[in-house]
């Protein structure tokens, strides 16, 4: 697709539910990163792949917190029994090359999650 | 690991003059600033960047200075328009030689807001 697709838009869960936060990255790009953005905050890095590969989940607040990226494209961020605190935009970003600092990210709109 | 701080949190110009945005980063290992505009309801969109072995970077009206014996860098926007109006980010992180990444470090954001 043209840019970062990020589904759903909006998710309201109960405490105590378990949500699943999905990123189409733009085709081909091999590497892609997750970040949290709490309200008047900057984003937050969570967690980054190359490929299929997870190189990085030192950003991962908890063991509530799991993503994936199976076959090197979409990713989908998992959060079980969700709390209060977890409420924030979550941001996906893709990037064409492993040299991520030469081509830049390209977010996408997020996924804006209120656990209530 | 990095600490980025970001100045002012919220920055009102008139239409025409010029605004700047200055960050300061502590890990002297960093070596790749960006800077992000984000509009509301959309993720961070990359406006420019600069890597440690230069120390001022122009594209149109937007510039960036780094000054690395500070740990300090700058964003320079002149003649500003209406639609230069969002919450600009700082960030940081180091690359190692193999391009191998971390994810960003961003600063909390400075809301510019544009007087006509």
């Amino acid at each position: 697709g043209a840019g970062v697709s990020q589904s759903p838009r909006y998710k309201v869960a109960k405490r105590g539910q378990d949500v699943a936060l999905r990123c189409d990255p733009i085709s081909g790009h091999v590497s892609l990163f997750w970040y949290q953005q709490a309200l008047g905050q900057g984003p937050e890095f969570l967690t980054y792949f190359q490929n299929e590969a997870q190189l990085d989940k030192s950003g991962l607040p908890s063991d509530r917190f799991f993503a994936e990226r199976p076959e090197g494209s979409v990713s989908t961020l998992k959060i079980q029994r969700t709390q209060q605190e977890d409420s924030a935009v979550y941001l996906c970003a893709s990037s064409s090359t492993f040299q991520v600092h030469r081509g830049g990210y390209t977010f996408g709109s997020g996924t804006r999650l209120t656990v209530v | 690991g990095e600490n980025v701080e970001q100045h002012p949190s919220t920055l009102s110009v008139q239409e025409g003059d010029s605004a700047v945005i200055k960050c300061t980063y502590s890990d002297s290992a960093s070596n790749y600033f960006p800077w992000y505009k984000q509009e509301l309801g959309k993720g961070p969109q990359l406006i420019i960047d600069i890597r440690s072995n230069v120390g001022e970077k122009k594209d149109q009206r937007i510039a960036v200075t780094l000054n690395k014996t500070a740990k300090h860098f700058s964003l320079h926007i002149t003649e500003t328009q209406p639609e230069d109006s969002a919450v600009y980010f700082c960030a940081a992180a180091e690359f190692d030689s193999g391009g191998g990444a971390d994810g960003l470090t961003f600063g909390k954001g400075t809301h510019l807001i544009i007087q006509p």
